[in-house]
This record gives structure tokens, sequence and C-alpha cells, in this order.
């Protein structure tokens, strides 16, 4: 089955304590993107990949880091993480990146807080 | 900046068509125009695209105005299953879309 995953899908951590989360597709996609989504806020953009080796910053990089070794997998680092980071978060994958437009894949989200 | 201005809510009555409005008044030549919707508690999902015309699929239709400073996303026959936020955004590629806070669309039974 086709699929974005991530993990965990759910994390209570503390501030100061760093944490990897997880993304994963399955579909041969170049694209990969980081959200967050808060109440009143929306979904914001946090990094993008358009293709292994190659990242670049959203609306909102501050405080995460990414890395794209391989094509399948995009995971998304907080070294520190703080209370101002506790979101729910979504990992997005496409086809292919630049040009038009091609459909988004999003995983299921993973709730993280921060205390 | 979300560059799109949506309706923070709409109502419709279930089996009855929805027109979902958005603005784009900013829109460059080459921005395409994305819809995704996002059920409770899950991860947005595409519902369609579209550049300068009109466009169908499975999910529902986008009607782009000529001078694509707005558009209009139509569910034909709205179901209990299409109660979600509806985001309507601009842009060329994938590469930093912005999505909004949408439109919550409530179908009454």
């Amino acid at each position: 089955e086709a699929q974005v995953t991530q993990n965990p899908r759910y994390l209570i951590t503390v501030t100061g304590k760093k944490l990897t989360v997880t993304c994963s597709q399955n579909m041969n996609h170049e694209y990969m993107s980081w959200y967050r989504q808060d109440p009143g806020l929306g979904l914001r953009q946090i990094y993008y990949s358009m293709n292994v080796e190659v990242t670049d910053k959203g609306d909102v990089p501050e405080g995460y880091k990414v890395s794209r070794k391989e094509k399948r997998n995009f995971p998304l680092i907080l070294e520190s993480p703080s209370p101002n980071q506790t979101s729910l978060y979504f990992c997005a994958s496409s086809l292919l990146a630049g040009g038009p437009a091609y459909e988004q894949y999003f995983g299921p989200g993973t709730r993280l807080t921060v205390t | 900046d979300a560059k799109t201005t949506q309706p923070n809510s709409m109502e419709s009555n279930e089996e009855e068509p929805v027109h979902l409005p958005c603005n784009h008044s900013t829109i460059s030549g080459t921005d395409y125009i994305h819809w995704y919707r996002q059920l409770p508690s899950q991860g947005p999902e595409y519902v369609i695209h579209g550049l300068t015309s009109n466009v169908n699929n499975r999910m529902a239709s986008l009607a782009i105005a000529e001078d694509r400073k707005s558009s209009t996303l139509i569910l034909h026959r709205a179901t209990l299953r299409d109660a979600a936020v509806y985001y309507c955004i601009r842009g060329f590629g994938n590469e930093k879309l912005t999505f909004g806070t949408g439109t919550r669309l409530t179908i009454i039974p």
C-alpha cells in the first residue's frame, strides 16, 4: 500500500531533550516536506526537500533540522525542543519536485508535547 | 501570508451541491491553484488542482475565474463524509505551499 508513515504518532518530552520524528514513504517520491499545524494558524511548512541531499527552509524553520540521505526517508530533528514547538506535525511527499504541482500525500501526523 | 482568502466556515445540506470560494487576487501567471481537505483527526488529502481552465475529477470540480483572481471548488453532491476543512492554496510547484486556515465545511443531515 502506497503510504507515508511517521513515528512516533504521539510524543511527550521535556525541554531540551533532543528528539527525532521519522518520516518514510514507499512511493519513490522525489519531494518531501514537513509541516506543523497549530490552532488558528493552519498548516505551516517547516522544511522541504526536492531530492536526496537537497533541503530548503519553509516558512517556520527555526529550531528544526532535517536531513535527506535516502530518497524514502526525511527525518525531522529537534535538537533542543521548547514548549513553543508543541504542535501537530505532518510529513508529506510528492512524485516530483519543481515544475507543475503534483499531488502531495500526507502522513497521519505526530502529536508532540514539550513540557 | 497565505496569499489566498477563504471564508472561515460554511454549511451545506446533505446531498446538495457545495460551492467553496477562494480569492487569490495576487496570483502570478505561473501559480497553480490547489485544493486540499483535512478530515477530522487525519492528515490533509489532495482534492484537485488547476491552472487556467476548469478541472474535474472523481472528487470535485474546480472552476477558475477568467482573470484567475478567484476560484470555486464544487462538490456536486455533499455527503456527511465531506465534512472537513478545505484549503485553497496557490503555488507553482510543490515547494513552499502555504496552507492558511481554510474553510470548515459542515454538512447538515
